[in-house]
C-alpha cells in the first residue's frame, strides 16, 4: 500500500537556528496528519496535527505546513534547543488507520 | 510519566512461543492503540480499540490478536513467534477514538525472540 516517507534521515542543526523536517506522502485520501517526537528510550509524543482542509497550523515553537498539491508535509521548529534532539515522525491517517514515515533524526549542536 | 502502563518491560522468548503484552490506559481514556516499532519496519500501527470494540486495524498479522476488557485495559497476544517479531511494542491511549492530540504512549515492551 501507499506509505508516508521522509526526505532526509538525519538533520544536524545549530542551537538557536530554525529546523525544517520534511515528509512526503502518497495517499491522497489521507485526511489528517500528525507529527510525533520520539526521544531515546521513550515512546512517541504528539507534537502537532493538521487536517487536510488546512495548509498551516502553529503551535508553541512549531509550525506544520501541508501542501496537498505536491503531497508534502513539513515541520518547522523555531529556535531549536538541545531538548529538541530526537527522532521525528510524520503520520497520515485514512479511516482511523495511521501510517508512519521512516523518521528523521534531529541532532542539535551546541 | 504518561499515565499509560505496559507490562512487562522486557520479554525474551523463543520462536514458536506465545506471549501476552498488557496495557493499562490513562484513567478516563476509552481508546487504546497498539504499535510495533522495529529497525527494519519502523513504526507501524497495529490495532485500535474504543470502549471494548475494535475500531481500526492496521498492519497486524493473523498470528497476533488483541482485545480490550470491560475495565479498559488491553492485551496484545502474539503467537507462533518468529525472529522478525522482535520489536518494541507500544500501547497508547486517548479519551476518544480520534483525539490524537491527547494520545499518550506507554514506555513500551521490548520483545526479543531468540
Amino acid at each position: 500500500g501507499e506509505s508516508v516517507g521522509l526526505h532526509l534521515p538525519t538533520l544536524s542543526v545549530q542551537e538557536g537556528d530554525n529546523s525544517i523536517i520534511n515528509c512526503a506522502y502518497s495517499n491522497s485520501a489521507s485526511d489528517y496528519f500528525i507529527w510525533y517526537k520520539q526521544e531515546s528510550g521513550k515512546g512517541p509524543q504528539f507534537i502537532i496535527d493538521i487536517r487536510s482542509n488546512m495548509d498551516k497550523r502553529q503551535g508553541q515553537r512549531v509550525t506544520v505546513l501541508l501542501n496537498k498539491t505536491v503531497k508534502h508535509l513539513s515541520l518547522q521548529i523555531a529556535a531549536t534547543q538541545p531538548g529538541d534532539s530526537a527522532v521525528y515522525f510524520c503520520a497520515e491517517r485514512e479511516d482511523y488507520k495511521l501510517s508512519f514515515g521512516a523518521g528523521t533524526t534531529v541532532t542539535v549542536r551546541a | 510519566d504518561s499515565g499509560v502502563t505496559q507490562t512487562p518491560k522486557h520479554l525474551i522468548t523463543a520462536t514458536g512461543q506465545r506471549v501476552t503484552l498488557r496495557c493499562s490506559p490513562r484513567s478516563g481514556d476509552l481508546s487504546v492503540y497498539w504499535y510495533q516499532q522495529s529497525l527494519d519496519q519502523g513504526l507501524q500501527f497495529l490495532i485500535q480499540y474504543y470502549n471494548g470494540e475494535e475500531r481500526a486495524k492496521g498492519n497486524i498479522l493473523e498470528r497476533f490478536s488483541a482485545q480490550q476488557f470491560p475495565d479498559l485495559h488491553s492485551e496484545l497476544n502474539l503467537s507462533s513467534l518468529e525472529l522478525g517479531d522482535s520489536a518494541l511494542y507500544f500501547c497508547a491511549s486517548s479519551v476518544t477514538s480520534t483525539s490524537y492530540n491527547e494520545q499518550f504512549f506507554g514506555p513500551g515492551t521490548r520483545l526479543t525472540v531468540l
